[in-house]
């Protein structure tokens, strides 16, 4: 069970999109259409912005979208505002219960 | 609304084991879900340690399975997380969490760091 595999870092500025990537495998993103995405600011438990490859919770603004194609998850953030500069983690179910993350990307808003 | 709760030793010295408990409230354990523990080593990112339903079953993840033992209380409404002989990689924030059927943790605690060392 490895890591999925997320860029270090991606940037943007103030009402532009960005899209972070997060890539597995046929074991895992693949597989299943189980990946969720968190958004973590410093000193912060992590948020659940995205479930379910594409849902987004109540209270979750519609600028979060999420899709995947193969084995590859994509969370796109439009509109970028300054608050949403934070950590950003996929992850996605494993089969047999198991769970992975992904490494994790920060956002930058310049 | 669901909360959770962390709490346990800040410190616990190499070799022993780090016992820690998740209380929930505004949700009954038993009426479903699956819980689990996550933790994330200081500036380092997530990691899945395991899971458990409310009936008892448990999943772990492989790397950490060895050490780790998660287990429910339904009449305390509370799961724990027992991890045995830790080392100075072990230190890092643990949150408790709700899992959604989707897969997504839905609900978190807000983190307790534990911090291995003699």
């Amino acid at each position: 069970q490895s890591a999925l595999t997320q860029p270090r870092s991606v940037s943007g500025s103030p009402g532009q999109s960005v899209t972070i990537s997060c890539t597995g495998t046929s074991s895992d993103v693949g597989g299943y259409n189980y990946v969720s995405w968190y958004q973590q600011h410093p000193g912060k438990a992590p948020k659940l912005m995205i479930y379910d490859v594409s849902k987004r919770p109540s209270g979750v603004p519609d600028r979060f979208s999420g899709s995947k194609s193969g084995n590859t998850a994509s969370l796109t953030i439009s509109g970028l505002q300054a608050e949403d500069e934070a950590d950003y983690y996929c992850c996605s179910y494993a089969g047999s219960s198991d769970v992975v993350f992904g490494g994790g990307t920060k956002l930058t808003v310049l | 609304q669901v909360q959770l709760q962390e709490s346990g030793p800040g410190l616990v010295k190499p070799s022993e084991t780090l016992s820690l408990t998740c209380a929930v409230s505004g949700y009954s354990i038993s009426s479903g879900y699956y819980w689990g523990w996550i933790r994330q080593p200081p500036g380092k990112g997530l990691e899945w340690i395991g899971s458990i339903y409310h009936s008892g079953s448990t999943y772990y993840n492989p790397s950490l399975k060895s050490r780790v033992t998660i287990s429910v209380d339904t009449s305390k409404n509370q799961f724990s997380l027992k991890l045995s002989s830790v080392t100075a990689a072990d230190t890092a924030v643990y949150y408790c969490a709700r899992l959604h059927p989707g897969g997504g943790f839905d609900y978190w605690g807000q983190g307790t760091l534990v911090t291995v060392s003699s």
